[in-house]
């Protein structure tokens, strides 16, 4: 079974932080993907991931950047967290057949 | 600019009967077509697929039905099950060929199946 894992399943930070989302996937997966999800907007892709180092911005990247050192890791940054921020963050990976395996979601509240 | 759509917030049926749950998209681009199924405080996990070469796949009680010409799809739960109420959400590659791709998702359609 594919497992992709997040740092956190909730999380508080202030408005000014800046606020790291880890995502580990155990598969050997070359993709990989940020999403956020809110009520009535459905996924939205923030920034993805085909290799390591490599990277490229989605349909919504402002505010956003990302990390990939490792093929198993990719990281979300918020540099600086804002109240518009809070939502679902899901992280994905893949292996090119197409299919996207989520892992369980970090809901992160902006104060 | 929403290029899949999921038009129908909401839906209610009751145990036993059909659930069908639309999507419409708008780039002819598109070649490969996902559903997924989302329990609250859990990840989207997938639930079936279809090509664009295709116009019917079924899988159990799911079926999904592609029609290009009307650029729209529909997903067939038969006989809906209690377990089956979560946010469904289809979703759209672009020329998925290749090995680099990305998913283009709906809005999602809350499903409640009534007991």
């Amino acid at each position: 079974d594919v497992k992709v894992t997040q740092s956190s399943r909730y999380l508080v930070k202030r408005t000014g932080e800046k606020v790291f989302l880890e995502c580990v996937q155990d598969m050997d997966h070359e993709n990989m993907f940020w999403y956020r999800q809110d009520p009535g907007l459905g996924l939205r892709l923030i920034y993805f991931s085909y290799d390591v180092k490599m990277k490229e911005k989605g349909d919504i990247p402002e505010g956003y950047s990302v990390s990939r050192e490792k093929k198993e890791r990719f990281s979300l940054i918020l540099e600086s967290a804002s109240t518009n921020q809070t939502s679902m963050y899901l992280c994905a990976s893949s292996l090119g057949d197409r299919v996207l395996y989520f892992g369980p979601g970090t809901r992160l509240t902006v104060t | 600019d929403q290029q899949v759509k999921q038009n129908s917030p909401s839906l209610s049926v009751q145990e036993g009967r059909i659930s069908i749950l639309n999507c419409d998209y708008t780039n002819s681009m598109f070649d490969y077509f996902l559903w997924y199924k989302k329990y609250p405080a859990e990840g989207p996990t997938f639930l079936i697929s279809i090509s664009s070469i295709k116009d019917k796949n079924e899988d159990g009680r799911f079926t999904v039905f592609l029609n290009k010409s009307a650029k729209h799809l529909s997903l067939h739960i038969v006989p809906s099950q209690p377990g089956d109420s979560a946010v469904y959400f289809c979703a759209a590659i672009l020329n998925s060929g290749g090995s680099n791709y990305k998913l283009t998702f709906g809005k999602g359609t809350l499903l409640t199946v009534n007991p």
